[in-house]
């Protein structure tokens, strides 16, 4: 089985901030990954999918890169609406543990 | 506008069987594959289970393989997950998602199973 990781597993940032988190699967799985944000109590919600392609309606601070093994997800100027936890996952399959993005 | 409601959840003593649905509307249902994923209580997302818009193909976690069959009404827009020979550690929240190809892009608002004695 292709297993996920993330780093960091949490970010201290404050509003204004550009945030990178890194996924890595441990095969190839070319561009069959997403990003998602989650926030306590609710669903998840899809930012970005195949990659590097935005979902309809999330900001277009939000943005994807990587192909293989290595992804990227850059939020380029922190908003208070996105404090959250983020999730990689390859596609159809295995999630990321998650990276907390909280106040610094 | 797309929706999905999931029902089922509930207390069930380890060894038992419960049946989880997800009624789909907003949205052409046999054209898309669902997908199930449950998060436990403070934990991350974990996928559990795929299936085809046909209903035709499906994928499963090793964790659940053996033990949970996903299946679809198409007729019903009715995504359904059976979960047999519960664990303790099954106890979480699950969600229903409607695949886009290469994410999910609608949750429903997840059903609470709790496994224990």
């Amino acid at each position: 089985d292709i297993q996920m990781t993330q780093s960091p597993s949490s970010v201290s940032a404050s509003v204004g901030d550009r945030v990178t988190i890194t996924c890595r699967a441990s095969q190839d799985i070319s561009n069959w990954l997403a990003w998602y944000q989650q926030k306590p109590g609710k669903a998840p919600e899809l930012l970005i999918y195949a990659a590097s392609s935005l979902q309809s309606g999330v900001p277009s601070r939000f943005s994807g890169s990587g192909s293989g093994t290595e992804f990227t997800l850059t939020i380029s100027s922190l908003q208070p609406e996105d404090f959250a936890t983020y999730y990689c996952q390859q596609a159809n399959s295995s999630f990321g543990p998650g990276t907390k993005v909280d106040i610094k | 506008e797309v929706q999905l409601l999931e029902s089922g959840g509930g207390l069930v003593q380890p060894g038992g069987s419960l049946r989880l649905s997800c009624a789909a509307s907003g949205f052409s249902f046999s054209s898309y594959a669902m997908s199930w994923v449950r998060q436990a209580p403070g934990k991350g997302l974990e996928w559990v289970s795929v299936i085809s818009g046909s209903g035709g193909s499906t994928h499963y976690a090793d964790s659940v393989k053996g033990r949970f069959t996903i299946s679809r009404d198409n007729s019903k827009n009715t995504l359904y997950l059976q979960m047999d020979s519960l664990r303790a550690e099954d106890t979480a929240v699950y969600y229903c998602a409607k695949e886009r190809g290469k994410g999910s892009d609608c949750w429903g608002q997840g059903t609470l199973v709790t496994v224990s004695s």
